[in-house]
């Protein structure tokens, strides 16, 4: 089955600094990617669409200044939170499609989890 | 933009069988899906109906009405590993993925 791994698992930050994460399809090439973000005993909400060769596009309330995406070839989609802070701290997961866009379900990496002390 | 309503929890014994449902308003419709996640982990893919009707998957079965905007997620035989939580999830005519809060199912013995 499609695989997407997502590094690293989990990470902690001091306030103000900067955190790099990675979205890989490791047995396809996904030309779409998307970042979702999920708070404690919430569902997942969208952040942005990451599209290959192209700028990413961010749902509404999501800074793209802040959570910058690149998107530099058909494997690999980055998310960078910039200047974190404490409310920045959830869990993100990225995920991407095989195939067509009819019938293809979304496959998820295993998250990353972001503590921002 | 879109509206995905599921309950907020289940329980329910080792054995029996659970309906999840759940209700949506969007804006297009391509396909809603069906994932169960064990807290901290990430979603996997359960189900995914486009056209009404019921698609089984062993002891998973997923049924769809597009007129009603309707969708429940069967499971049948629980076992303690179901409990999880079960998130419903509506792809839009611009193929964005939105999620449902998520049910969280309780198995007991």
């Amino acid at each position: 089955g499609a695989v997407v791994s997502q590094h690293p698992s989990w990470v902690i930050c001091k306030s103000g600094t900067s955190v790099k994460i990675e979205c890989r399809s490791l047995d396809f090439q996904a030309t779409t990617m998307f970042w979702y973000r999920q708070f404690p005993k919430q569902s997942l909400m969208l952040m942005a669409t990451s599209n290959e060769g192209s700028k990413a596009t961010y749902e509404q309330g999501v800074e793209k200044d802040k959570f910058l995406i690149n998107h530099a070839s058909l494997t690999l989609s980055t998310l960078t939170v910039t200047s974190a802070h404490p409310e920045d701290s959830s869990f993100y997961i990225c995920s991407a499609m095989t195939g067509g866009l009819e019938s293809s379900p979304l496959h998820f990496g295993n998250g990353t989890r972001l503590t921002v002390t | 933009g879109q509206n995905i309503d599921q309950p907020t929890e289940m329980t329910a014994t080792e054995g029996a069988i659970v309906q999840i449902n759940c209700t949506y308003q969007t804006s297009g419709f391509n396909g809603l899906f069906w994932y169960q996640q064990h807290a901290g982990e990430a979603p996997t893919f359960l189900s995914y109906n486009v056209l009404d009707g019921l698609e089984e998957k062993g002891r998973f079965s997923s049924f769809l009405s597009r007129s009603k905007g309707y969708s429940y997620l069967l499971l049948k035989e629980l076992q303690m590993k179901d409990s999880a939580s079960y998130l419903c999830a509506v792809r839009d005519g611009h193929y964005k993925l939105s999620f449902g809060a998520g049910t969280t199912v309780t198995v007991r013995a």
